[in-house]
């Protein structure tokens, strides 16, 4: 049973372009969470989806923005790179009528730096 | 505002210790409270979930405490071993109905054989 996958696992981008993350859920799990984790601090909440739609969202500007498939995979997408934008991106995925209350499983992560 | 405090100081200790990790939060009321080890360049793994109305919780060697009142909750791991040093966080979970899990910066704890 496979975990949560994401990819690429390193990204390295210039300022002002755009990037998309990928991540497939746990077999069986339905939400997806994206989480930006700077270094040396804890994952801060970017946005969720569920059943394709943006559930809720996080303090990020709209340059985030994301995508989710009928197949529960998902996409993270951030236009017109900043500097800070530099973080391991994670993506979590839990099951719907659990709230993720119990427990979230994450990816390993994808490691963005912008030059 | 919403805080989440854990020791930004790493904690050192021999193995066959018990390791204790600390989580004060202020302007919050959460419903759920939850524990992750996280590995370096890795996600964080769920460890453990206690809820507001529950003291303490237990899972072989780890023991979570939740102290509404304190508003604090301590993390122990009895007999450590080097395989345990790792970044330690805690995550609040509101009530209300979203659930997202907001997060402090963790507390790395390294244990020396």
């Amino acid at each position: 049973d496979a975990g949560v996958t994401q990819s690429p696992t390193h990204l390295i981008k210039t300022r002002g372009q755009q990037v998309t993350l990928r991540c497939s859920p746990k077999s069986g799990h339905d939400t997806v969470s994206w989480y930006q984790q700077a270094l040396g601090q804890g994952p801060q909440f970017i946005f969720q989806y569920y059943e394709e739609e943006e559930r809720q969202r996080g303090n990020f500007p709209d340059r985030f923005s994301g995508h989710q498939f009928p197949n529960y995979s998902s996409e993270l997408n951030v236009n017109a790179l900043l500097l800070g934008d530099s973080a391991l991106y994670l993506c979590a995925s839990s099951l719907a009528e659990l709230q993720g209350i119990y427990e979230q499983y994450f990816g390993p992560g994808t490691r963005l730096t912008v030059t | 505002s919403q805080k989440i405090e854990q020791n930004s100081e790493a904690l050192n200790i021999q193995e066959g210790k018990t390791a204790t990790l600390t989580c004060n939060y202020t302007n919050y009321s959460p419903a759920y409270l939850q524990w992750y080890r996280q590995d370096p360049g890795r996600g964080p793994v769920f460890l453990l979930l206690i809820r507001e109305n529950e003291k303490e919780k237990r899972k072989e060697r780890l023991k979570v405490t939740f102290d509404t009142t304190l508003k604090q909750s301590l993390f122990h791991i009895t007999a450590s071993q080097p395989a345990d040093s790792a970044t330690y966080l805690c995550a609040l979970l509101a009530s209300g109905g979203s659930y997202i899990p907001t997060f402090g910066r963790g507390t790395s704890l390294i244990v020396h054989p």
